[in-house]
């Protein structure tokens, strides 16, 4: 079955520096990669998706970009700010009739000011 | 329209009672899931629920167990509570389409004592 392994599992940055998270996918026949941010005492928020046939995705200061072949994607954000501190999720699945994510463990990002 | 709904939000209960949360999804969805969340633990998924058929199962024992009504509105339920069950319980409604946002509630927080 889908393994997703999501790194690193703390990212600390300086306020107005850019965070990347990565994560990697074993099953090739994923084609939805969600990101979620879960703020404190509240459920995950979907922020940015992105599908097989595309390479890359933007909104404002969040981009997504998946690389197929190598079976990884990963979240760009920049010009950090306070507000970015929260736990982020990525996931894989395959979207089908029964598709079903899997999730990588969360990083915790810090954004310090 | 109204977000996921979770009731309770907080409980507490002693080890080998049972407990029963339940989870409102957004009008018109279908789909309900269920995660177990830990302190500095990602996402462990429980069930999925469709059209009232448990759909997916994780790796959890059988003292959990869940349901999903007419109305789509789901129940989970564990019984002989161990102290290891203290957690965040989150539920999750999507309408399940193609490309359907996972949309969370706040979670019931779980503490066995």
């Amino acid at each position: 079955g889908e393994n997703v392994e999501q790194h690193p599992s703390t990212l600390s940055v300086q306020e107005g520096d850019s965070a990347v998270i990565k994560c990697t996918y074993s099953d090739s026949a994923s084609n939805y990669f969600p990101w979620y941010k879960q703020e404190l005492g509240k459920g995950p928020q979907l922020i940015i998706d992105i599908r097989s046939n595309v390479g890359e995705k933007k909104d404002q200061r969040i981009a997504v970009t998946l690389n197929k072949t190598a079976k990884h994607f990963s979240l760009h954000i920049t010009e950090t700010q306070p507000e970015d501190s929260a736990v982020y999720f990525c996931a894989a699945s395959i979207e089908d009739s029964n598709y079903q994510l899997i999730w990588g463990a969360g990083t915790k990002l810090i954004i310090k000011p | 329209k109204a977000g996921v709904t979770q009731t309770p939000r907080y409980l507490i209960k002693t080890r080998g009672q049972q407990v029963t949360l339940s989870c409102s999804p957004i009008s018109g969805h279908r789909s309900v899931s269920w995660y177990q969340q830990t302190p500095g633990q990602g996402l462990q998924f429980l069930f999925e629920y469709f059209s009232e058929t448990q759909r997916n199962k994780g790796n959890f024992p059988g003292r959990f167990s869940g349901r999903q009504f007419s109305n789509s509105r789901s129940e989970m339920n564990v019984s002989t509570l161990e102290l290891g069950d203290s957690a965040l319980y989150l539920c999750a409604s999507s309408s399940h389409t193609l490309g359907g946002e996972a949309f969370f509630g706040q979670g019931t927080r779980l503490t066995v004592v």
